[in-house]
């Protein structure tokens, strides 16, 4: 499973966009990447997962370049309830029961 | 529909006793998993199942085993609990499905048992 790279942490300001990159050299061509979110005492919530170029839901973008080497989390308008950690994860879509975690990045959202 | 229940919250055990996490799911998933959590840490994979009957070792399995046995449950046990075994342990199933052609697989986790190894 390819390796993710993410910051240990950002900070940030409510109403502001957050953006947080993931780099991943080693993706397979089969590999989608999925972010998950974590708060304090919770088990990770699924945000948001692409393979190629666009995607956008009701909490989040996910951007990812052509050469797939990196991706970026876009959080539009932050509030001081985004404070968590969020996990970018790089792998194939059926291996499901086989989700490898990194550090994850520190997302602080000040008032 | 309660998704993945963990049972206990919270145990305290004696070094060497042994003891089970629970994790059920009544969402039909076909994939199941265990993690741990040390404080300030990512999760970390033990064991990993891809439908009943089959399971698979993680990044961290040694003093754990696991059995699956239905598609609802996955236990984990500790053989012999140690004070390194101390952290916080999800559970987790998920699905993979299709939208807009476009495979998604979502998982889902369970709020967490709490272990304490003295």
């Amino acid at each position: 499973l390819a390796k993710t790279t993410q910051p240990i942490s950002m900070d940030s300001y409510e109403g502001q966009e957050v953006n947080i990159t993931c780099s991943h050299n080693n993706i397979a061509t089969n590999d989608y990447i999925t972010w998950y979110q974590q708060f304090p005492s919770q088990g990770p919530r699924f945000i948001i997962q692409g393979y190629k170029t666009k995607v956008t839901n009701e909490v989040a973008s996910l951007f990812i370049p052509a050469d797939r080497k990196s991706s970026t989390l876009s959080l539009p308008r932050v509030s001081l309830s985004d404070t968590a950690v969020y996990y970018c994860l790089v792998g194939r879509s059926g291996n499901t029961g086989k989700l490898i975690f990194g550090q994850g990045t520190t997302l602080q959202v000040k008032p | 529909n309660a998704g993945v229940t963990q049972t206990p919250k919270f145990q305290v055990l004696k070094t060497g006793q042994s003891m089970t996490l629970q994790c059920a799911q009544d969402m039909n998933h076909e994939y199941m998993s265990w993690y741990r959590q040390d404080p300030g840490m990512g999760l970390r994979l033990i064991h990993y199942s891809v439908g009943a009957g089959i399971t698979d070792q993680g990044e961290v399995p040694n003093g754990y085993n696991v059995s699956r046995s239905t598609t609802e449950d996955f236990p984990l046990r500790l053989l012999s609990a140690a004070p390194s075994q101390t952290s916080v342990y999800f559970c987790a199933s998920s699905f993979s499905t299709q939208d807009s052609g476009t495979a998604i697989t979502e998982a889902f986790f369970g709020q967490g048992t709490r272990l304490t190894v003295v």
